[in-house]
Order: C-alpha cells, then sequence, then structure tokens
C-alpha cells in the first residue's frame, strides 16, 4: 500500500543533543513538508521541499534542517539551537505543488526533549 | 499573511446530530482544503475545494472564495467523527497551505 512512513512513533532525546526524525513516501511525491504542532495548536510549517535536491524555509525553520537527496525521503534534523523542541512532528507530501494538489500526512513522530 | 479562522472552536453534539463548521479567510486562496485529525493525532485529508461543493458521504463541503469561506457540513454524526477539523489555505502566488486553529468536535452517545 502507497502512504507516508514517519519513525519512530515516539522519540526520546536529552537536551542538547541532535535528532534526526525518518520520512518516507512511496507516492511517487514531488513536494514534501515538515510541520510541526503543539498541544491544542494548529500545524505550523518548518521546511518544504518542491523537488529533489532543493528545499525552502517555512515560518519556524530557526533550529532545525533538513534534506532531500532522495526523492521518496525527506528527513529531518531537531537541533540543539531549538529552543523549545518537545512536539508532534508531521510529514507530509503532495503529487505537485500543494497549491495545485491534496495534502497526505503520515501519522506523526511525537519528541520529547528532557 | 493571510488569516484563517475557524468557527466554532469547540463543538460537543449528541451522536445523530448535524453541524455546520465554517473557515473564513483573509485573502484571495488558490487552494483550501479540509482535514480531520483523531485523537490519536492522525490527519486525514477529507476534501480539496478550492470553489464550489463537494461531497463524500455523511460530510460535505462548500468554498464560496469570493466571499472568503469555507463550510464543512457533518450529517447523522457518529463518535468517530470526534476530533479537530482544520482547514487550510494557500494565498496568491505562496507555496504553502495555511492552517486555521482548528474546531474540536466532540460526539457523544
Amino acid at each position: 500500500d502507497g502512504g507516508i512512513t514517519q519513525s519512530p512513533k515516539y522519540l526520546f532525546r536529552k537536551e542538547g543533543q541532535n535528532v534526526t526524525l525518518s520520512c518516507e513516501q512511496n507516492l511517487n511525491h514531488d513536494a514534501m513538508y515538515w510541520y510541526r504542532q503543539d498541544p491544542g495548536q494548529g500545524l505550523r510549517l518548518i521546511y518544504y521541499s518542491q523537488i529533489v535536491n532543493d528545499f525552502q524555509k517555512g515560518d519556524i525553520a530557526e533550529g532545525y534542517s533538513v534534506s532531500r537527496e532522495k526523492k521518496e525521503s525527506f528527513p529531518l534534523t531537531v537541533t540543539s539551537a531549538q529552543k523549545n523542541p518537545t512536539a508532534f512532528y508531521l510529514c507530509a507530501s503532495s503529487i505537485d505543488r500543494v497549491k495545485n494538489s491534496p495534502l497526505h500526512f503520515g501519522n506523526g513522530t511525537r519528541l520529547t526533549v528532557t | 499573511g493571510i488569516q484563517v479562522e475557524q468557527s466554532p472552536p469547540d463543538l460537543i453534539l449528541q451522536e445523530g446530530a448535524n453541524s455546520t463548521l465554517r473557515c473564513n479567510f483573509s485573502d484571495s486562496v488558490n487552494n483550501l482544503q479540509w482535514f480531520h485529525q483523531n485523537p490519536w493525532g492522525q490527519l486525514i485529508n477529507l476534501f480539496y475545494i478550492p470553489s464550489g461543493t463537494k461531497q463524500n458521504g455523511r460530510l460535505s463541503a462548500t468554498t464560496v472564495a469570493t466571499e472568503r469561506y469555507s463550510l464543512l457540513y457533518i450529517s447523522s454524526s457518529q463518535t468517530t467523527d470526534s476530533g479537530v477539523y482544520f482547514c487550510a489555505v494557500v494565498a496568491g502566488t505562496a507555496s504553502k497551505l495555511t492552517f486555521g486553529t482548528g474546531t474540536r468536535l466532540q460526539v457523544t452517545l
């Protein structure tokens, strides 16, 4: 079955450590996105990529980094520079630019940093 | 940037009732989508609806882009409809979706 796989589902880290969240899709979608959700809040865009080897900052990119070396993979690194990293992280993809096509989400990774 | 407001923020329904959720946006949009987030955090795309009306089972949505709003109708609600409903828009020349603050729906027996 085609879909978006995020791993792990839960992740625990100590403050000061970098951590990488995995996102893989087998939908052959060109565009991929990372969102952050805090409790009781909406979704905020961290980074997005519309094509391999290219990505753009979203609204809250500080303290995060990404790569897009393969079409199917868009890993997110939460660095020690991110002041409040504990959150629910959602990866998404769309077949084309999102203004032209629906967005589909993975099941998310809950990151807790202590 | 564009502002996306959803109302009501919270809604409690008895099973079988109907409801209308509203999404207002502050600028012209190219694209509007409705999502349902279940209590476990999973987000499902309900509608891709930049204009007009669409129906999918007990759910339907209408977007009136010229008046800058969209409505999501839920008929004969079920407990599995509980969760948070988000609308999201792509404004003007933007390349990203901006999400509203959501409507939290609880359907009780």
